[in-house]
């Protein structure tokens, strides 16, 4: 089972950047997103598809759509550039399984 | 606050055995589920396998990559969980985290095969 996710995504400033992620599974499992910066264990950023965990700011959030689930950005900030990868189960929940991972780029 | 703190990686020869321990605290360990997950150098994030807690009567899953020669397992007593790797192949060289894959991680342990 594979999630698939964009390479990298590109944004300036202030403006909003959107990740997707695609899984078969999807519609029936959740996802989760986490970001990671060189050097640092990931960091949760979206749970349960999307719900925002306490201290992550609200400018992160989470969307659903059939096979498709989207972390968006909005307003990022230079502070957001890092990896992010989304997180779910395959369709018996017993495998879990990552995207490959989005390098978003602030500037 | 809830910690995670992983030990014993090292440097290891391909075919020989580690073992991999998560100590943690603050969490209510015997209900939870640990997750062990790895990064190789450059590479994204691999989930290797999980154990859940005594209500789910510790049933165990592993990735493909690993099953047959990776072994998860816990002692509630110690609030600790283990994994153990043998058969290890140079493509195992990795960062392997335990985690509770919610917001709970430990900082890492580097194996290098």
């Amino acid at each position: 089972y594979e999630l698939t996710q964009p390479p990298s995504v590109s944004v300036s400033p202030g403006q909003t950047a959107r990740i997707t992620c695609s899984g078969d599974a999807l519609p029936n499992q959740y996802a989760f997103w986490y970001q990671q910066k060189p050097g640092q264990a990931p960091v949760l950023v979206i749970t349960k598809d999307s719900e925002r965990p306490s201290g992550i700011p609200e400018r992160f959030s989470g969307s659903s759509s059939g096979t498709t689930v989207t972390l968006t950005i909005s307003g990022a900030q230079t502070e957001d550039e890092a990896d992010y990868y989304c997180q779910s189960a395959d369709s018996s929940g017993d495998q879990r399984v990552f995207g490959s991972g989005t390098k978003v780029t602030v500037l | 606050e809830i910690y995670l703190v992983e030990s014993g990686g090292g440097l290891v020869q391909p075919g020989r055995s580690l073992k991999l321990s998560c100590a943690t605290s603050g969490l209510n360990f015997s209900a939870s589920a640990i997750h062990w997950v790895r990064q190789a150098p450059g590479k994204g994030l691999e989930w290797v396998g999980r154990i859940r807690g005594k209500p789910n009567t510790y049933a165990t899953a592993y990735a493909a990559s690993v099953r047959g020669r990776f072994t998860i397992s816990r002692e509630d007593s110690e609030n600790t969980a283990f994994l153990q790797m043998d058969g290890l192949k140079t493509e195992d060289t990795a960062v392997y985290y335990c985690t509770t894959l919610l917001e709970s991680w430990g900082q890492g342990a580097l194996v290098t095969v």
